[in-house]
């Protein structure tokens, strides 16, 4: 019983390199999130994809982009990596409007 | 705009002491509410949900909250702490208007547990 699963779950990157996050969720959920985590910031939603087919941008979308590839996967895409994007990333997926948000274990990024 | 505040950021509690986190919400209707718990590297684990009904809330790992709308707060509580649970805690919350999916979280309660 999987949930949701993040891949990589550590990446170094450079300024400037691009590099995406891969999240895959095996509860037949139709909502799917990324959350970015840092210290004394609680989590921040960067974006969301309502449904298959739909995204929309959260609290924090600058400097990011979103694919919802099929209905169990939903990956981040950071074009061009800034330091100020050194965080932990969350994956989350729930049922649409969904009442209960399941998180995976996370992506720590660094960017140097 | 929807808000969620959790007042204290380090609570320091002896192993066997009662436990209560503060979380505060400002929303312009009852918010589904949730509180979350996260190991140090580690995902978040939901502890408990309000949504409506009994404003007293049972959870997982022998935790309860209490809404209280007079006081827009939903507080954690557990009558006697274990070392195990040692974590950050963190409060969240959203509307309960049909098309809402924004979950608003607080800044995280680090708990401390002294054995």
């Amino acid at each position: 019983n999987a949930g949701v699963t993040q891949t990589p779950k550590f990446q170094v990157l450079k300024t400037g390199q691009s590099m995406t996050l891969q999240c895959a969720q095996d509860m037949n959920h139709n909502s799917m999130y990324w959350y970015r985590q840092d210290p004394g910031m609680g989590l921040r939603l960067i974006y969301y994809s309502a449904s298959e087919g739909t995204t929309d941008k959260g609290e924090v979308p600058n400097g990011y982009n979103v694919s919802r590839l099929n209905k169990r996967e939903f990956s981040l895409r950071l074009e061009s990596a800034a330091p100020s994007q050194t965080s932990v990333y969350f994956c989350a997926s729930s049922e649409e409007g969904g009442n209960t948000i399941y998180f995976g274990e996370g992506s720590w990024l660094t960017v140097v | 705009a929807q808000s969620v505040t959790q007042p204290d950021i380090h609570i320091t509690v002896s192993e066997g002491a009662s436990l209560e986190l503060r979380c505060n919400y400002s929303y312009g209707a009852t918010p589904y509410l949730f509180w979350y718990v996260q190991s140090p590297g580690q995902g978040l684990q939901l502890l408990l949900k309000y949504f409506s009904g009994d404003t007293l809330v049972q959870g997982i790992k022998g935790f309860e909250a209490e809404f209280k709308r007079s006081q827009s707060s939903f507080n954690l509580r557990k009558p006697s702490v274990h070392w195990s649970d040692a974590a950050e805690y963190f409060c969240a919350g959203r509307y309960s208007g049909a098309g809402s999916y924004q979950l608003t979280f607080g800044k995280g309660t680090k708990l401390s547990v002294i054995p």
